[in-house]
């Protein structure tokens, strides 16, 4: 199975800050990554697929790069209600996986 | 807006099956993958296995023994069924749509999870 690893595992941040979130998968998946958002008690919402395909509704200031091995989700201004924990997950090939989350905190 | 709502015990006996339900309303089940996921803090995230509205099948190898998924389109609705339980299998259970019909690989839509636990 393809591993996909995040960093950091959790941060602090500011409303406002511009904040990026890496995630690295263990062999290339070319662009079948996507990005999901989840609070506590509530199932992941997709943010991003395809690497970098906004999904309709999310607002644009997250906003996915990478290809091959190495992703990154991008906040551009970091709002209120997007302290939450992050996830990538590729859909190169079974099994799907995720990464084990990045959770952005409060400072 | 398509709704998904899972179904079915919240507590199971060790060594025994886990059944759950997903009910499909505000949409057709045709023309979609449907999958089960799901969450322990223990493993994160793990994605069970797929259904296609036809019923064609894909499970992860790591469940694979113990797992069926199944589909009842007259009911507009999908099950998993999953054997031989421990406590390991404690976990959040997701039912979940893919994002576009005949497309396998990420997830719009999402039932609300249900917390299923193993334990006598």
């Amino acid at each position: 199975a393809i591993q996909m690893t995040q960093s950091p595992s959790s941060f602090s941040a500011s409303t406002g800050d511009r904040v990026n979130i890496t995630c690295r998968a263990s062999q290339g998946i070319s662009s079948y990554l996507a990005w999901y958002q989840q609070k506590p008690g509530k199932a992941p919402k997709l943010l991003i697929y395809a690497a970098s395909t906004l999904q309709s509704g999310v607002p644009s200031r997250f906003s996915g790069s990478g290809s091959g091995t190495d992703f990154t989700l991008t906040i551009s201004c970091l709002q209120s209600e997007d302290f939450a924990t992050y996830y990538c997950q590729q859909y190169y090939s079974y099994p799907y996986t995720f990464g084990q989350g990045t959770k952005v905190e409060i400072k | 807006q398509v709704q998904l709502q899972e179904s079915g015990p919240g507590l199971v006996k060790p060594s025994e099956t886990l059944s759950l339900t997903c009910t499909v309303s505000g949409g057709s089940i045709s023309s979609y993958y449907w999958s089960w996921i799901r969450q322990s803090p223990e493993k994160g995230l793990e994605w069970i296995g797929q259904i296609y509205y036809s019923g064609s099948t894909n499970y992860n190898p790591s469940l694979k023994s113990r797992v069926t998924i199944s589909v009842d389109t007259s009911k507009n609705q999908f099950s998993l069924n999953l054997n031989s339980v421990t406590a390991a299998d404690t976990a959040v259970y997701f039912c979940a749509r893919d994002r576009s019909s005949g497309y396998s690989g990420s997830w719009d839509q999402w039932g609300q999870g249900t917390l299923v636990t193993v334990s006598s």
